[in-house]
């Protein structure tokens, strides 16, 4: 069954530095998420990528934060310049259609981010 | 109020029993309405889909929409010790961007 992955699984970085987590959707989906779960959390949107660009962004996804389609396969998530509360498992979610119209979202598995 | 209310349990039941999960939610523009599974430092899993109000059965699980009241509800039945995790609500309309998740509830099935 194809399925979405993500790289790496776990990350521990130090406070300041850049981090890139890295995700291949499945391949026919057109659609790109990143959410985040700080522990014992919610789930919360961050951010949905369409046509090489960005369609909506939330609050939490300030200046810090960049998306990128670099090739056909991947999508990133980059975070300049990390701060101890960026620490949460960020999940990399796709869908093959719009979610307004029936298009069901598949998450990857997780990379958790530790920020020391 | 927040957009998504969902009870976050722990909520205990032994094998076999019958489970209620449920939601609320205060957007009515809500359309497409989605239950997900998500096991401990796991990826939310898609359980059930559904749009608008009515019942959907898949196997042991069924879900609910009641878009009057604003509510929706996850079943299962004959509940197994696998099906301990914790149970999202999520939620969109025809044209968003994202889905908004509840806070989940967290299930635990006694054998």
């Amino acid at each position: 069954e194809p399925e979405v992955t993500q790289t790496p699984s776990h990350q521990v970085t130090q406070m300041g530095q850049e981090v890139i987590l890295r995700c291949v959707p499945i391949s026919n989906h057109l659609y790109f998420y990143w959410y985040r779960q700080i522990l014992g959390q919610k789930v919360e949107f961050l951010v949905s990528f369409y046509n090489n660009e960005i369609s909506e962004k939330s609050e939490i996804f300030d200046d810090q934060f960049s998306v990128e389609r670099p090739d056909g396969s991947n999508f990133t998530l980059k975070i300049r310049s990390t701060k101890l509360e960026d620490s949460a498992m960020y999940f990399c979610a796709s869908s093959a259609r719009a979610l307004g119209g029936s298009g069901e979202l598949f998450f990857g598995e997780g990379s958790r981010l530790t920020v020391l | 109020q927040k957009e998504v209310e969902q009870d976050p349990g722990p909520l205990s039941v032994p094998e076999g029993a019958i489970v209620s999960l449920n939601c609320t939610y205060s957007n009515s523009a809500f359309q497409y309405f989605m239950w997900y599974r998500q096991y401990s430092r796991k990826g939310p899993e898609l359980l059930m889909y559904t749009y608008s109000s009515g019942n959907k059965e898949d196997g042991r699980f069924t879900a609910q929409v009641d878009k009057s009241s604003k509510y929706i509800s996850l079943f299962i039945r004959d509940s197994q010790p696998s099906d301990s995790a914790t149970y999202l609500c999520a939620m969109t309309y025809s044209s968003a961007s994202k889905i908004i998740f509840g806070s989940g509830t967290r299930l635990s099935i006694r054998p």
